[in-house]
């Protein structure tokens, strides 16, 4: 099955600086990505995704990119503000081939005012 | 508000119990994802229901078992609890059976297993 390692576990970053995390998948044939935000104590929420035919995609301050020749894809956080302090789980999946959905162990982000 | 509740919000048992957890999805969403999230197997896809269908099956274990019903609300069985199934249970919903579709979360359930 999917294997998705993400790092790093943890990142403290200066406010206003960016922040990165990357992931990668041992699948060739997962073509979907999704990036969750977790505050603590409660749900997972979308914050951006990404198809295999396509190899980056932005909404406002944030963008994900995927290389899937190296089977990589990686967050971007740019101006980072204190409420982007959460977990961000990364996530891989093969749409259309039953929707299995395989996560990432989480990078614990703190933005340091 | 995501718009998909869940009950109950805590539930407290001991192994070798059965519980049941619950879930409505949002209003006119036809798919429903379980996860499971613990700290050490951090978060986990256990299965999806798709309009009353089964459709896509993560790690679920045998003991646990699911359904999705006619008002498209569903429910996750899991019997003889183990101390290792104490975890929080977050259902999902999104409208259609593509797993690309935003899968909004509900709050989740915390189960503790004594």
């Amino acid at each position: 099955g999917e294997n998705v390692e993400q790092h790093p576990s943890t990142l403290s970053v200066q406010e206003g600086d960016s922040a990165v995390i990357k992931c990668t998948y041992s699948d060739s044939a997962s073509n979907y990505f999704p990036w969750y935000k977790q505050e603590l104590g409660k749900r997972p929420q979308l914050i951006i995704d990404i198809r295999s035919n396509v190899g980056e995609k932005k909404d406002q301050r944030i963008a994900v990119t995927l290389n899937k020749t190296a089977k990589h894809f990686s967050l971007h956080i740019t101006e980072t503000q204190p409420e982007d302090s959460a977990v961000y789980f990364c996530a891989a999946s093969s749409y259309g081939t039953g929707n299995q959905f395989y996560f990432g162990t989480g990078t614990s982000l703190t933005v340091i005012p | 508000d995501s718009g998909v509740t869940q009950t109950p919000k805590h539930l407290i048992t001991a192994t070798g119990q059965r519980v049941t957890l619950r879930c409505s999805p949002r209003s006119g969403d036809l798919s429903v994802y379980w996860y499971q999230q613990s700290l050490d197997q951090g978060l986990q896809f256990l299965i999806q229901y798709y309009n009353g269908e089964e459709r896509a099956k993560g790690n679920i274990l045998e003991r646990f078992s699911a359904q999705q019903f006619p008002d498209l609300h569903s429910e996750l069985n899991l019997s003889s609890l183990e101390l290792g199934d104490s975890a929080l249970y977050f259902c999902a919903s999104s409208l259609r059976e593509s797993g690309t579709d935003t899968q909004y979360f509900g709050p989740g359930t915390r189960l503790t297993v004594l």
